[in-house]
């Protein structure tokens, strides 16, 4: 059964890049992953999504080895509003499209 | 355009009494999400609709919990009796399709529920 790991917490400086990386196990090549933002009392907010490689939208990047056993989401340049939970979500495809969220990274970005 | 619409925003109830939560999704969405999200977690799903159908409800305690989408519009998800564990914030999400090809979910703000 899959599972996703994700890093608890993550400090950032405004202007810089953050990586969050998620680990999953079992993950086929036609799983998709999604990340996305949840501000406090808020539902979560789609931010990217992928199955391989690399993709790339005007807010993020999210990367993928080829041994897909972690994805990467790259936040370029962050400000002090990207403070926010970050989650990745995997879908498995030989499990009827089964969704598994991840634990969440809580980021904070200081001026 | 209107999102995802969730009601209650809050609820507090006593132990053992009966809940429900209302959704309405965007749209044209005909795929339907509700998770349960607890302090510091991630949401779980607890069912998916396709229209009227229930996809995937493996993850919903049946024996307390029940969900419907009729006409494959709106959704009700029910607790009857709340326990104390219930306590949680429930969301409600859409999408446009639902299929196992990767899809985006439009999440409503949630209800959070408190059970005394």
């Amino acid at each position: 059964l899959a599972k996703t790991t994700q890093p608890i917490s993550m400090d950032s400086y405004e202007g810089q890049e953050v990586n969050i990386t998620c680990s999953h196990n079992n993950i086929a090549t036609n799983d998709y992953i999604t990340w996305y933002q949840q501000f406090p009392s808020q539902g979560p907010r789609f931010i990217i999504q992928g199955y391989k490689t690399k993709v790339t939208n005007e807010v993020a990047s999210l990367f993928i080895p080829a041994d897909r056993k972690s994805s990467t989401l790259s936040l370029p340049r962050v400000s002090l509003s990207d403070t926010a939970v970050y989650y990745c979500l995997v879908q498995i495809y030989n499990q009827g499209g089964k969704l598994i969220f991840g634990q969440g990274t809580e980021l904070s970005v200081k001026p | 355009e209107a999102g995802v619409v969730q009601s209650p925003r809050y609820k507090i109830i006593e132990k053992k009494q009966p809940v429900a939560f209302w959704c309405n999704p965007i749209s044209g969405h005909n795929t339907l999400y509700w998770y349960r999200q607890n302090l510091g977690q991630g949401p779980e799903l607890l069912i998916r609709y396709e229209n009227e159908e229930a996809v995937d409800d493996s993850q919903l305690p049946k024996d307390r919990f029940s969900a419907e989408r009729l006409k494959g519009v709106d959704s009700t998800l029910k607790i009857q009796p709340a326990e104390l564990g219930d306590s949680a914030v429930y969301l409600c999400a859409s999408s446009y399709s639902g299929g196992i090809d990767g899809n985006e979910q439009f999440f409503g703000p949630g209800t959070r529920l408190t059970v005394l």
